[in-house]
């Protein structure tokens, strides 16, 4: 069966400082991924997606960038946050053809 | 006009009770069409598709009206457990671009 996992599940960061978060798909292969953020009070907002390796579409300007160095593994990454990056992080994947989207636990972001 | 709407709520409902929540949205394009919960700080779980005739699954019936534009979630025999946060979504193109979230709303069902 399919399992998706997610790093590290809580972090606080002071504001300047880097992020790097992590997702792997486990069970399956070609998945399209998704980073999805969620912060206090607002919805589901999709940030990135990725269809293959290295290929990355992004959704909202940011100071966020993805990469997809290997089939099955998808990361989150800023050089500098910001206050307004705050909030909780959410992976996800599905199969190319398929719509229903399964979600990893999260990583639950404070920055300082 | 944004493209997913839900009532947040929050819904306080007896145990035993029958809810119901609507999520409209705005693209008529849209073609697929989801309810997820979500318990607090835990990430979405899918909890059922709703098809175009409508589908049940237990107590969860969930239905479409294409053409006012909005989805359904019925809850019957309500359970405490049932206490979460509903969200819908859809697929607005079929395409691997992810789905469009509502911001979810939040039922409470009380002893």
């Amino acid at each position: 069966s399919q399992t998706i996992h997610q790093w590290p599940a809580t972090l606080v960061q002071p504001v300047g400082s880097p992020l790097s978060l992590e997702c792997t798909v486990e069970g399956t292969s070609n998945p399209n991924l998704y980073w999805y953020r969620q912060a206090a009070g607002r919805g589901l907002q999709l940030l990135f997606y990725s269809v293959g390796i290295g290929q990355i579409s992004s959704e909202v300007p940011q100071n966020l960038s993805a990469s997809r160095p290997q089939d099955r593994q998808f990361i989150l990454s800023s050089k500098k946050l910001l206050l307004s990056d705050s909030g909780f992080y959410l992976c996800a994947w599905r199969n190319s053809g398929a719509n229903v989207l399964t979600f990893g636990a999260g990583s639950r972001l404070t920055v300082l | 006009r944004k493209e997913v709407e839900q009532d947040p709520g929050p819904f306080n409902v007896p145990e035993g009770a029958t809810v119901a929540f609507n999520c409209t949205y705005s693209n008529s394009a849209s073609q697929s069409f989801f309810w997820y919960r979500q318990d607090c700080r835990k990430e979405p779980k899918l909890l059922m598709s709703v098809y175009s005739s409508g589908n049940e699954d237990g107590r969860f019936t969930a239905q479409l009206n294409r053409a006012s534009q909005y989805i359904s979630l019925l809850i019957r025999d309500s359970k405490l457990s049932d206490s979460a946060t509903y969200l819908c979504a859809l697929s607005l193109r079929g395409g691997a671009d992810g789905l469009t979230f509502g911001k979810g709303t939040h039922l409470i069902i009380q002893p």
